[in-house]
């Protein structure tokens, strides 16, 4: 079955780079997403990758994409922090609407 | 404003009793979602729907129920039978063909 791993916790300091990494297990994932969670709110879809490139950059943030190694990573650049939430990526593998989530990243930007 | 709307944003119940929680979309989206969020474990689905009058049982389904007779509604229902009902629920909606989802802002159900 699909499985979806991401470390819990992850603490930078305001300014830094933060990379908030994940991997998955099914190799047939069409997309891959990531999104942000602030507190008692719902998820934010930040940005998603399709299966068949390995790199996209939007503003702030650049997702990479490890196909052979089932690795995805989250890179956002000069951490803010409006950036501390807890950030979950999420694979789709039948091209359509079913999502599997990790467990999700908490980030804490030190300021 | 197009959106998916969930209420009430807190909710209280004494053991026992069923509750439903509402979820309402105006995006015109097919298919609707509903997850269950506990801490440290991620999103769980529940049940989902592709289309009006039909609907899937998720990974964790057993104790709750739910309707989808309005393309807008995708009502769920916790049930006395749901042994941990205490749980952030978190409603969502995606049109067919696109894979990103659209969520609600969530409400948080305590039974007691």
């Amino acid at each position: 079955g699909e499985d979806v791993e991401q470390s819990l916790f992850l603490s930078v300091r305001e300014g830094d780079s933060s990379v908030i990494n994940c991997t998955y297990t099914d190799s047939s994932s069409t997309y891959l997403y990531w999104y942000k969670q602030e507190p008692g709110a719902g998820l934010q879809l930040l940005t998603y990758i399709f299966s068949n490139m390995d790199m996209k950059q939007d503003q702030r943030l650049t997702v990479l994409l490890n196909k052979k190694d089932k690795h995805l990573s989250l890179r956002i650049a000069d951490t803010q922090t409006g950036d501390s939430a807890i950030y979950f990526c999420a694979e789709s593998i039948d091209g359509a609407n079913n999502l599997f989530f990790g467990t999700g990243t908490r980030l804490t930007v030190i300021p | 404003d197009g959106g998916i709307t969930q209420s009430p944003k807190y909710l209280f119940r004494k053991e026992g009793q069923n509750v439903t929680l509402s979820c309402e979309q105006n995006l015109n989206h097919d298919a609707m979602y509903w997850y269950r969020q506990d801490p440290g474990q991620g999103l769980r689905l529940i049940y989902y729907s592709q289309i009006v009058n039909d609907f899937q049982k998720g990974d964790i389904a057993e104790g709750y129920s739910v309707s989808r007779e309005k393309k807008e509604s995708f009502p769920l229902t916790v049930t006395s039978a749901q042994k941990n009902p205490t749980a952030f629920y978190l409603c969502a909606s995606a049109s067919q063909g696109l894979g990103e989802q659209y969520f609600g802002p969530g409400t948080r159900l305590t039974v007691t």
